[in-house]
């Protein structure tokens, strides 16, 4: 069982390029959500989606953009990267019965130079 | 506004004793859950329980269990007879009923030492 899966675990940006982290369950899970954890901190809701063409902000979706096309993918685009944008981020999803978060992937490490 | 407050930043025991993680939060919404997660030393996030605001029945799960009391807005988890594999990050989290947006707490990171 795959889970959640993103690609990919680490990378290394410089200012201002951007790039897509892509996120992809095998649990036909309607809701989809991208955190980003901040060190120390806990973590951020960046956007969520609650199943197909449906998405939403979360607390911090400035400088990121977000599509979901199919059940299955939530690829979160960073456009125009910064250093604010240095942290972990983590796509988790939940089931039609609790809309929270259950299932995570292992993170995506994001560094931006 | 929404808020979680995990006041213990760092806390360490020596295997076998027992520990409680203390959760405070904030909410006007009259209905909401509170959760409890787990982010071992490898990094990825364990969901541990929910709990929602209108059950204050304590919960136990072999040797975790969980404080609800609405009363004081505190949602604690304690650990019975701790073990090494217990040192990790435990975050608190709080979603008003209906919503999506789930608060995290800064976290508390438990070291248990043999």
């Amino acid at each position: 069982n795959a889970g959640v899966t993103q690609t990919p675990k680490f990378r290394i940006l410089k200012i201002g390029q951007s790039m897509t982290l892509q996120c992809t369950q095998d649990m036909n899970h309607n809701y989809m959500y991208w955190y980003r954890q901040d060190p120390g901190m806990g973590l951020k809701l960046i956007y969520y989606s609650v199943g197909a063409g449906i998405t939403d902000k979360g607390e911090v979706p400035n400088g990121y953009n977000v599509s979901r096309s199919t059940t299955e993918d939530f690829p979160l685009r960073l456009e125009l990267a910064a250093p604010s944008q240095t942290s972990v981020y983590f796509c988790a999803t939940g089931d039609r019965y609790s809309n929270q978060p259950q299932h995570f992937g292992d993170g995506t490490r994001l560094s931006i130079l | 506004a929404q808020k979680v407050t995990q006041a213990q930043t760092e806390i360490s025991v020596v295997e076998k004793e027992d520990v409680t993680l203390d959760c405070v939060y904030e909410t006007r919404d009259t209905t909401y859950y509170l959760f409890w997660y787990k982010q071992p030393p490898s990094g990825e996030l364990v969901f541990l329980i929910r709990r929602n605001s209108f059950d204050e029945q304590n919960e136990i799960s072999g040797r975790y269990s969980w404080n609800f009391q609405k009363s004081t807005s505190s949602f604690n988890f304690t650990i019975t007879a701790s073990q090494v594999v217990d040192s990790a990050v435990y975050f608190c989290a709080l979603r008003p009923t209906g919503g999506f947006k789930t608060i995290f707490g800064a976290g508390t990171r438990l070291f248990v030492k043999a």
